[in-house]
């Protein structure tokens, strides 16, 4: 199946500063990715479809303008979080659809953001 | 809205088989049912999925009521590696096969 990979793996930074995350993937063409956030013991919440050359469809509650999220090539999304604040803690993973025999999704290892 | 109901939590015994309960009884004609499961501080990994027949694959077999109100995931031999939270999650068709995931049943495999 794909293999999807994230960068960094985690981050630490400081209330009022933008992160950037990545998600690859490495063998397969993807025009669509999944961003999820996921608190501790708590299941993943899908924030928002990333579609290649396009722009993301949002889930509701989810802004936009502080989730910003980029899909310019078909290995390549990233989402940044803007102006973070420790609320915005948590463990953020994104997935690929397709590249696998059921059109099944693949998940990155996901990337923990500490906001201090 | 996850749409699905499973236990939070099962236990299990190492070389023994495993039967994970999932209910979906509001599920439409058209949407298959997925099974997922994450390690610790991993992301999700694909377990197995169908629409109305019964499947197997290496990993699992997947037991589909009749009426498609509910599905039991089966690990027939259970293994240590086996411990992790498993999603029963009901994808929404259409091109983009979005998952929204419940709360999952976490799976304890004692030696």
């Amino acid at each position: 199946g794909a293999v999807v990979s994230q960068h960094p793996s985690r981050v630490i930074c400081k209330s009022g500063t933008s992160v950037k995350i990545e998600c690859r993937s490495l063998d397969f063409q993807a025009t669509t990715m999944f961003w999820y956030r996921q608190f501790p013991k708590k299941s993943l919440m899908l924030m928002a479809t990333s579609n290649e050359g396009s722009k993301a469809t949002y889930e509701q509650g989810v802004e936009k303008d502080k989730f910003l999220i980029n899909h310019a090539s078909l290995t390549l999304s990233t989402l940044t979080v803007t102006s973070a604040h420790p609320e915005d803690s948590s463990f953020y993973i994104c997935s690929t659809q397709g590249g696998g025999r059921y059109n099944e999704q693949f998940f990155g290892p996901g990337t923990r953001l500490t906001v201090l | 809205d996850a749409k699905t109901t499973q236990p939070n939590s099962m236990e299990s015994n190492e070389e023994e088989p495993v039967h994970l309960p999932c209910n979906h009884s509001t599920i439409s004609g058209t949407d298959y049912i997925h099974w997922y499961r994450q390690l610790p501080s991993q992301g999700p990994e694909y377990v197995i999925h169908g629409l109305t027949s019964n499947v197997n694959n290496r990993m699992a077999s997947l037991a589909i009521a009749e009426d498609r109100k509910s599905s039991t995931l089966i690990l027939h031999r259970a293994t240590l590696r086996d411990a992790a939270v498993y999603y029963c999650i009901r994808s929404y068709g259409g091109a983009t096969n979005k998952l929204i995931f419940g709360t999952g049943t976490l799976l304890a495999v004692q030696p």
